[in-house]
């Protein structure tokens, strides 16, 4: 049971260009929605994280649009740079209870210089 | 200020074999979470401690153990190995339940 789909599995952007990836959620009992990096020979890095309450969450050119309506939670790369090339996990977790993080197969991220 | 530390980085083992790895967690954080990554896919939760005590466990065999010691490092303990335990084993820390900080893994080859 996959409690946390993610799409696409993999994407190529034109550096200067927009890169987005989507998530859905199943579990309604979720209440925090993290966003990790991570490089080949790394462990995930926190980039961003939201909460239900709120609809989206900028930090420099990261944004998260949260649809809470919907289930669904993205995330948007704005500027993508080389540097953004990497694989990114959406994630859900419960903050009460074994507060274990339940990822998305991840996309990786391909910025064309 | 170091971050999360597991060793060994690499390891390789034989089929049936035991294998222990470790995790010292950011000082002062509390909790200790233990994932599986498989090449391709995300990480899995396999345990989480909080002040020493399980506080939750994946749905892993009890091939997997885990404990936390007084200082709060942690070590995962995997018995008859088999090939598809091969995988990235990611420690993550906190201080409290939440915001977990993550290490580089252990990189673990079943043989």
């Amino acid at each position: 049971q996959q409690q946390v789909k993610q799409s696409p599995q993999s994407l190529i952007v034109q550096k200067g260009g927009i890169s987005i990836i989507n998530c859905a959620y199943e579990n309604t009992a979720f209440d925090y929605f993290p966003w990790y990096q991570q490089f080949p020979g790394k462990g995930p890095a926190l980039l961003i994280a939201i909460r239900p309450d709120v609809s989206e969450k900028k930090e420099g050119r990261f944004t998260i649009s949260f649809n809470k309506s919907a289930k669904q939670f993205s995330l948007h790369i704005m500027d993508s740079q080389p540097g953004d090339s990497a694989t990114y996990f959406c994630a859900a977790s419960t903050t009460r209870g074994d507060d274990k993080i339940i990822f998305g197969k991840g996309t990786r991220l391909h910025i064309l210089p | 200020d170091a971050g999360v530390t597991q060793s060994p980085t690499h390891l390789i083992k034989t089929r049936g074999q035991h294998v222990t790895l470790r995790c010292s967690p950011i000082s002062g954080h509390k909790s200790v979470s233990w994932y599986q990554q498989v090449l391709g896919q995300g990480p899995q939760f396999i345990f989480q401690y909080y002040e020493k005590e399980e506080r939750g466990r994946g749905n892993f065999p009890d091939r997997f153990s885990a404990r936390q010691f007084p200082n709060y490092s942690s070590e995962l303990n995997v018995n008859a190995l088999l090939l598809g335990d091969s995988a990235l084993y990611l420690c993550a820390s906190s201080f409290t339940m939440g915001g977990y900080t993550f290490g580089s893994g252990t990189r673990l080859t079943v043989v």
